[in-house]
């Protein structure tokens, strides 16, 4: 595909439920970011991915929530025991190569509803 | 304080208005500096990157102030379909490269 692309777009969870988030980035991208997105927020970085290494996960809000990039290509953002505030767009991004000048390219999200 | 601020907005211009948005940062050490445009209930997209002598695409010019920290963006002749939230990323190197994106600045164009 051309793009970054997440599934589901849209999950509604009971508290209490795990729910797994998928990110497809585009072909070749080294660089993958997690990021949640509250209401009227912008986005807030949780976890990064060089290949398969999670070199950065000092903004996962708990330790309820876990990523894992295996392969270096699809990644998969899980949140065990979803809670209210979980509740946001979990937007996923990815780029060429790691430096501090590259475009991101966004997916399109994953809306969650936790009731 | 928050490590990027923006004005929320909403602003609120008419069509050809000419608009401006701020954004100030708290680390002097952040090397990269975006403007992301965000629709609603779609993802952020680049505008476009800006760079320390200022830069221009077309009606939109983005200029950044080191010195005192902010990055701006100006919109001429604002047309219907700018109407976005216009967000405003830093980067900066700590171990990895970090990421750090405003709230956005809400405006809408109106006819």
């Amino acid at each position: 595909g051309a793009g970054v692309s997440q599934s589901p777009r849209y999950k509604v969870a009971k508290r209490g439920q795990d729910v797994a988030l998928r990110c497809d980035p585009i072909s070749g991208h080294v660089s993958l970011f997690w990021y949640q997105q509250a209401l009227g927020q912008g986005p807030e970085f949780l976890t990064y991915f060089q290949n398969e290494a999670q070199l950065d996960k000092s903004g996962l809000p708990s330790d309820r929530f876990f990523a894992e990039r295996p392969e270096g290509s699809v990644s998969t953002l899980k949140i065990q025991r979803t809670q209210q505030e979980d509740s946001a767009v979990y937007l996923c991004a990815s780029s060429l190569v790691e430096s501090s000048y590259n475009e991101q390219f966004f997916g399109p999200g994953t809306r969650l509803t936790v009731l | 304080r928050k490590e990027v601020e923006q004005d929320p907005g909403p602003f609120n211009v008419p069509e050809g208005a000419t608009v401006a948005f701020n954004c100030t940062y708290s680390n002097s050490a952040s090397q990269s500096f975006f403007w992301y445009r965000q629709d609603c209930r779609k993802e952020p997209k680049l505008l476009m990157s800006v760079y320390s002598s200022g830069n221009e695409d077309g009606r939109f010019t983005a200029q950044l102030n080191r010195a005192s920290q902010y990055i701006s963006l100006l919109i001429r002749d604002s047309k219907l379909s700018d109407s976005a939230t216009y967000l405003c990323v830093v980067n900066w190197r700590s171990g990895t490269y970090k990421y750090i994106f405003g709230t956005g600045t809400r405006l809408k164009v109106l006819a």
